[in-house]
């Protein structure tokens, strides 16, 4: 049964800061992995989604890395601003159709 | 107006009361499906759906049931609420073409008290 982790559970910064979120997982025979943000009372909002066969995916100032032989993956927010305070779920898609979720990291960017 | 709908967005119910969530989509996708989100975890699981004939346990389906009324329309069914059942519920979309991709509604907030 693939377990995703993510670390930190929460983290705070000043704004202007570079930040990277961690998501592991324990089964490497992923078909992808999504990053999403959760804004309180709304639904999950796809930030980007990295292919097995692929390294690295970039939206903007978010960058995202996969290493699947290690079952890691990475999330860089790149000068944060106080609208990227959030909640960032990782998830890995095992190619049926079904998403395994993260606990998430809790984002505070504080001005 | 959202893609993905969910009603109500959030019930205050009694334990052992009947519950219906309804989720409507107009992305005109195939697969659905409901998910749970407690707090300080990941969402889980519950139901999905690959078309309206096509009905699927999730990782938490006990104490649940699901109904594909039509392509458009996947309800969860809490036949007699418990506490352990308060939850964010979360309906989601895909299209068969793009499974790797799925949409996400707002949410409902239960509370059984």
């Amino acid at each position: 049964k693939q377990e995703v982790t993510q670390i930190p559970a929460a983290l705070s910064v000043p704004e202007g800061e570079n930040l990277v979120l961690n998501c592991s997982f324990t089964d490497s025979a992923i078909y992808n992995l999504q990053w999403f943000r959760q804004d309180p009372g709304k639904g999950l909002t796809s930030l980007l989604l990295i292919q097995s066969s692929q390294r690295e995916q970039t939206s903007g100032r978010l960058n995202a890395s996969l290493d699947k032989s290690s079952g890691r993956s990475t999330l860089y927010i790149a000068a944060s601003q106080p609208g990227d305070s959030a909640t960032y779920l990782c998830a890995t898609h095992s190619g049926y159709s079904t998403l395994t979720f993260g606990k998430g990291t809790m984002l505070l960017v504080s001005p | 107006d959202a893609d993905v709908t969910q009603t109500p967005r959030n019930r205050i119910t009694k334990t052992g009361k009947r519950i219906m969530l309804e989720c409507s989509q107009t992305k005109g996708h195939d697969r659905m499906y409901w998910y749970r989100q407690d707090p300080g975890l990941g969402l889980r699981l519950i139901y999905y759906s690959f078309d309206v004939k096509d009905i699927n346990k999730g990782e938490i389906s006990d104490g649940y049931s699901v109904s594909r009324q039509a392509q458009a329309k996947f309800s969860l069914s809490l036949e007699s609420a418990i506490p352990n059942q308060t939850a964010l519920y979360f309906c989601a979309t895909s299209d068969e073409r793009r499974v790797d991709t799925q949409y996400f509604g707002p949410g409902t907030r239960l509370t059984v008290l």
